[in-house]
């Protein structure tokens, strides 16, 4: 059965710091995998995803992600963090029906 | 560009009553998923429906649970009898069948359904 783990509840970073969440995932096959965010109140919206090729993946709002195979992860980072990151991130792995399993969320506050 | 909507944003019921949950899907997607999370937990899949069908249910999707795509646009979740525990965010999405690997599951805004 595929899992999701992310070891962080809850990062603190400052404005203009750069940020980084970790994701390991499990997976029996190759792994699709995925990072969300969602807003307070919000919905979950797409930052990026790995299907295959290249692991170094770009996304929105100046995210980018990394899956390294031997490491099971796939984790998120972007350079420097605006006050208008802080939300839940969540860490997604899909099967080959595409069911997701997410991981429990890593909480981001971001202060002045 | 196209969203998944769903309604209502909030619902507030009693315990044991009829609930239903109302999404609309990208218009030209196939596959739909309502997935709960219950405040404080992570996001969990619910049940999977293709071509007027379900493909794939979770263990939490008991027989208080259905799904229906009535009228070729709008998805539902029905819960029968509903309980404290139900209580939750409901997450609809869904996704274009394309090639393998290339699909992205799009989520609504979801709907919070509080159960007294």
């Amino acid at each position: 059965a595929q899992s999701v783990t992310q070891p962080d509840i809850h990062i603190t970073v400052s404005e203009g710091a750069s940020l980084e969440l970790r994701c390991n995932y499990s997976y029996g096959a190759t792994p699709y995998l995925f990072w969300y965010v969602q807003s307070p109140g919000q919905g979950l919206q797409l930052l990026l995803k790995y299907f295959s090729g290249d692991t170094l993946v770009q996304g929105i709002k100046g995210f980018e992600a990394e899956f390294k195979r031997s490491q099971s992860s796939f984790n998120l980072r972007k350079p420097s963090v605006h006050w208008s990151d802080a939300a839940e991130y969540f860490c997604a792995v899909g099967s080959n029906d595409y069911k997701l399993s997410f991981g429990a969320g890593t909480t981001v506050t971001v202060r002045a | 560009e196209p969203e998944v909507t769903q309604t209502p944003s909030h619902q507030v019921t009693q315990m044991g009553q009829e609930v239903i949950l109302r999404c609309v899907p990208i218009s030209n997607h196939l596959y739909f998923y309502w997935y709960r999370q219950i405040l404080g937990q992570k996001v969990e899949f619910l049940v999977s429906f293709y071509n007027n069908e379900i493909s794939e249910k979770s263990e939490i999707f008991d027989d208080q649970f259905s799904v229906e795509r009535p009228d070729g646009s709008n998805f539902t979740l029905k819960i029968r009898s509903t309980k404290l525990e139900d209580s939750a965010m409901y997450f609809c999405a869904s996704r274009l069948e394309g090639t393998l690997g290339t699909d992205t599951q799009y989520f609504g805004p979801g709907t919070r359904l509080t159960v007294l």
